[in-house]
């Protein structure tokens, strides 16, 4: 069965400062990858997402991630946190057997000092 | 062109009651899926709807039911609610039924059971 891993439950970084959320996979085949994101009150909003290629792949807000096959990884990265970027962020790995269905990690809650 | 919309935000019911949640997607996808959001069990995914079929369902007991409907707007019915049942169930739309397609999530109805 598939599952992903986020080994941090918390992050604190401060404004401006360089982040990298960290997130482990295991899955069978070749997985499709996402990054979301969720604000207090708010749905999530997906950041980026893997399917195939080039391993570095970009996102909406300043956002990466890099696939890498080999540490079975899949890690979040911004060079410079702003204030706004504190939320709690979920990688997920979906299903290559057909749907939408989304397995998720715990998520890491993201706090940003000023 | 607006979001996916879940209604009530906000749910209050006791033990041993149902709850009826409903979803409206956003226009043109006819892809809905549900999931579960505690904090002890993370996000879950409970069902997937497409063209009124359900394709994809969790492991979660039978007390948890969903449908759709021919304008795509979803339904999901909790019986017997229990207090594990309290969480924020979310609702994600997209286009068609690929995980290579974007899923949008809305903001969630907080469910309370006493």
């Amino acid at each position: 069965a598939q599952s992903v891993t986020q080994p941090d439950i918390h992050i604190t970084v401060s404004e401006g400062a360089s982040l990298e959320l960290r997130c482990n996979y295991s899955y069978g085949a070749t997985p499709y990858l996402f990054w979301y994101v969720q604000s207090p009150g708010q749905g999530l909003q997906l950041l980026l997402k893997y399917f195939s290629g080039d391993t570095l792949v970009q996102g909406i807000k300043g956002f990466e991630a890099e696939f890498k096959r080999s540490q079975s990884s899949f890690n979040l990265r911004k060079p410079s946190v702003h204030w706004s970027d504190a939320a709690e962020y979920f990688c997920a790995v979906g299903s290559t057997g057909g749907g939408n269905k989304l397995t998720f990690g715990t998520g890491t809650q993201l706090k940003v000092e000023l | 062109k607006a979001g996916v919309t879940q209604t009530p935000r906000y749910l209050i019911k006791t033990r041993g009651q149902q709850v009826t949640l409903s979803c409206s997607p956003i226009s043109g996808h006819r892809s809905v899926s549900w999931y579960q959001q505690t904090p002890g069990q993370g996000l879950q995914f409970l069902f997937e709807y497409f063209s009124e079929t359900q394709r994809n369902k969790g492991n979660f007991p039978g007390r948890f039911s969903g449908r759709q409907f021919s304008n795509s707007r979803s339904e999901m019915n909790v019986s017997t609610l229990e207090l594990g049942d309290s969480a924020l169930y979310l609702c994600a739309s997209s286009g068609d039924p690929s995980i290579t397609d974007t899923q949008y999530f809305g903001p969630g109805t907080r469910l309370t059971v006493l």
